[in-house]
């Protein structure tokens, strides 16, 4: 079956100008998470998604990221008023449930510079 | 708050040698761990998990990682490096509490595997 999908795989956009990325989760996999990782550093926890409520946006780091999940499904990760410091791949996951223990599935990440 | 340690950002060994890439976890309580591969250009990929049953955990690909609990440590093995194995791997941590979903990562350990 399809694994996490995210799109696009590259974007390139200037400072200031707003950025959404999209996460495509496995069927079924109620669970979903967004994870930023800059270069030489593991992924950094942003926002999870029980269904369609964030369970845990604990991880944004101000109010220029935003993440919505409508139907349960497809996350949209939205990026206001770019700054410099945004570059970093970000990554969306899945897992069955949001129980701690269940294996989260990676997509591909979507690599985000900000010129 | 959790934290996760990987000592040795990179690790060279040759084809044939042991295999120990290193993780030390810092949590409350006994958490679930976890090791993930990320070959270039694909997405993180689970190799095993500890969730308090054995606490050595068997992975895919002949990898093996103990828990030890008083040195708070999960480090990763495999007897004998194989050319394909080079890749960068990751140890994160999840909590069995309320934030269940949310795993913290360790920075990454880059293996290379010499002829």
């Amino acid at each position: 079956g399809a694994g996490v999908s995210q799109t696009p795989s590259n974007k390139v956009t200037e400072k200031g100008k707003y950025v959404e990325l999209r996460c495509d989760p496995i069927s079924g996999h109620t669970a979903l998470y967004w994870y930023r990782q800059s270069l030489g550093q593991g992924p950094e926890f942003l926002i999870y998604f029980q269904g369609t409520g964030a369970a845990d946006d604990s991880g944004l780091p101000n109010d220029r990221f935003f993440a919505v999940r409508p139907e349960g499904s497809v996350s949209t990760l939205k990026i206001q008023r770019t700054e410099r410091g945004d570059s970093a791949v970000y990554l969306c996951a899945s897992s069955l449930s949001g129980l701690a223990h269940n294996e989260q599935f990676f997509g591909p990440g979507t690599r985000l510079t900000v010129l | 708050a959790q934290s996760v340690t990987q000592l040795g950002s990179h690790v060279s060994v040759s084809e044939g040698a042991l295999v120990l890439l290193r993780c030390n976890y810092s949590s409350s309580v006994p958490p679930y761990l976890f090791w993930y591969v990320q070959y270039p250009n694909q997405g993180l990929q689970l190799l095993l998990k500890y969730t308090s049953a054995a606490t050595l955990v068997k992975g895919i690909n002949g990898f093996e990682a103990e828990f030890k609990k008083s040195e708070t440590s999960f480090h990763l093995t495999k007897p004998s490096a194989h050319m394909s194995d080079a890749a960068e791997y990751f140890c994160a941590v999840s909590d069995r509490g309320t934030n269940a979903g949310k795993s913290t990562f360790g920075d990454g350990t880059t293996l290379t595997v010499k002829p």
